[in-house]
């Protein structure tokens, strides 16, 4: 059955240096989505992506933030100079346009810790 | 705007005792409705969602929800519950033609023998 990975599980990093989690979403899908959750919080949504560009945002994806999709497969996330409340769960999804467009497969997660 | 509040945290029930978390909403146009289940290391698993239509939805694993407009609520349950279901469960709200999901902080739900 096809599923979204994400690579790495669990990425430690300095404050202020730059992160990329990497996505691959399932194959024939054409919406690409965010989300993030703090230890303890609602999951949140960050963006979402479609035609190669930004479709929507929240107040949260802000100019630390930038979405790629670099090639055929891969869909990233980076954050150029992290804090320390960067650190969350960080899950991607995707979603098809020939069927209900709203449900979305989701990844297993980054686990992003900013020391 | 849309909010989702689920009641409860943490649930624990019985093996085979009657599975009841709730989820609450708010949206100021019809809603699109969803549970997730998340299971430990693992991603969101899509449980069962309404979009329109019939008001009680089954989904995998014999869980089901009813959609009630008039209490905003969107409540899951499941009558007889198993330990392979003690996961974390996050109802989510989208907007009928918009894609992003609203979550609620999530119930984990615990299976005692």
């Amino acid at each position: 059955e096809p599923e979204v990975t994400q690579t790495p599980s669990h990425q430690v990093t300095q404050m202020g240096q730059e992160v990329i989690l990497r996505c691959v979403p399932i194959s024939n899908h054409l919406y690409f989505y965010w989300y993030r959750q703090i230890l303890g919080q609602k999951v949140e949504f960050l963006v979402s992506f479609y035609n190669n560009e930004i479709s929507e945002k929240s107040e949260i994806f802000d100019d630390q933030f930038s979405v790629e999709r670099p090639d055929g497969s891969n869909f990233t996330l980076k954050i150029r100079s992290t804090k320390l409340e960067d650190s969350a769960m960080y899950f991607c999804a995707s979603s098809g346009i020939y069927e209900f467009y709203n449900e979305q497969f989701f990844g297993p997660g980054t686990r992003l810790t900013v020391l | 705007a849309q909010s989702v509040t689920q009641l409860g945290s943490h649930v624990s029930v019985s093996e085979g005792a009657l599975v009841l978390l709730r989820c609450n909403y708010s949206s100021s146009v019809p809603p699109y409705l969803f549970w997730y289940v998340q299971y430990p290391n693992q991603g969101l698993q899509l449980l069962l969602k309404y979009t329109t239509g019939a008001t009680l939805v089954k989904g995998i694993n014999g869980f089901e929800a009813e959609f009630k407009k008039s209490e905003t609520s969107f409540h899951l349950t499941k009558p007889s519950a198993h330990m392979s279901d003690a996961a974390e469960y996050f109802c989510a709200v989208s907007e009928t033609g918009a894609n992003n999901l609203f979550f609620g902080t999530g119930t984990r739900l615990t299976v005692i023998p």
